[in-house]
């Protein structure tokens, strides 16, 4: 059974970077799309963006110019970086596994989550 | 951007009753829906996709329905684990994926 830890430092300033890493266990990245969602706090969940086993992205319009996400399958690891920081991108950060069947893709698995505060 | 709105915001119910968990697409999204569980601290669900098929696991008191604008959860009879927060979750502009704002069912 495939699963996700989200991990990295849980405090920046403004105009920093974020940088968190998930960690996938128990199966191979191959095949798959590895996605990015957050939280902030009173908001809906939004999707950041994913990347496929390969390296190909696709990132959220609204965030594309900040975000990178990258992939390394022999550490069985996806990365989200996110430059420029402000209050607004405090949110609880998800990592999760997108799987398509059929023609459908959706997000089968996910990580429990990691706060991720912006604060001087 | 297509915005999901799902009713009600809170649900009180007992062990045993019916729960039903609507969600609402402002323009149809055909039957590219998905209905997530999530519990304080644990990750969220997959219960079901493309708006009908339960996902892998998933017990058989829940069902999905609906298509183009109007979406149902429904619980069939509450058990205790099944109190928790539900969202929708659309995909008809893959790869871009909006989200409910959640209805939480609780225990009345």
């Amino acid at each position: 059974q495939v699963q996700l830890q989200e991990s990295g430092p849980g405090l920046v300033k403004p105009s920093e970077t974020l940088s968190l890493t998930c960690t996938v266990s128990g199966g191979s990245m191959r095949g798959d799309y590895w996605s990015w969602i957050r939280q902030s706090p009173g908001k809906r969940l939004q999707w950041i963006g994913h990347i496929y086993y390969s390296g190909s992205t696709n990132y959220n319009l609204s965030l594309k110019s900040r975000v990178t996400i990258s992939i390394d399958t022999s550490k069985n690891q996806f990365s989200l970086k996110l430059t420029s920081v402000t209050a607004a991108d405090t949110a609880v950060y998800y990592c999760a596994r997108e799987s398509c069947s059929g023609g459908s893709c959706y997000l089968r698995t996910w990580g429990q989550g990691t706060l991720f505060t912006v604060s001087s | 951007e297509i915005v999901l709105t799902q009713s009600p915001a809170t649900l009180s119910l007992s062990p045993g009753e019916r729960a039903t968990l609507s969600c609402r697409a402002s323009q149809s999204v055909s039957t590219y829906l998905a209905w997530y569980q999530q519990k304080p601290g644990q990750a969220p669900r997959l219960l079901i996709y493309d708006a009908s098929n339960r996902a892998t696991g998933i017990p058989a008191r829940f069902s999905g329905s609906g298509s183009g604008t109007d979406f149902t959860l429904t619980i069939s009879s509450l058990e205790p684990e099944d109190f928790a927060l539900y969202f929708c979750q659309q995909r008809v502009n893959w790869p871009e994926l909006t989200f409910g704002g959640g209805t939480k069912v609780e225990i009345k």
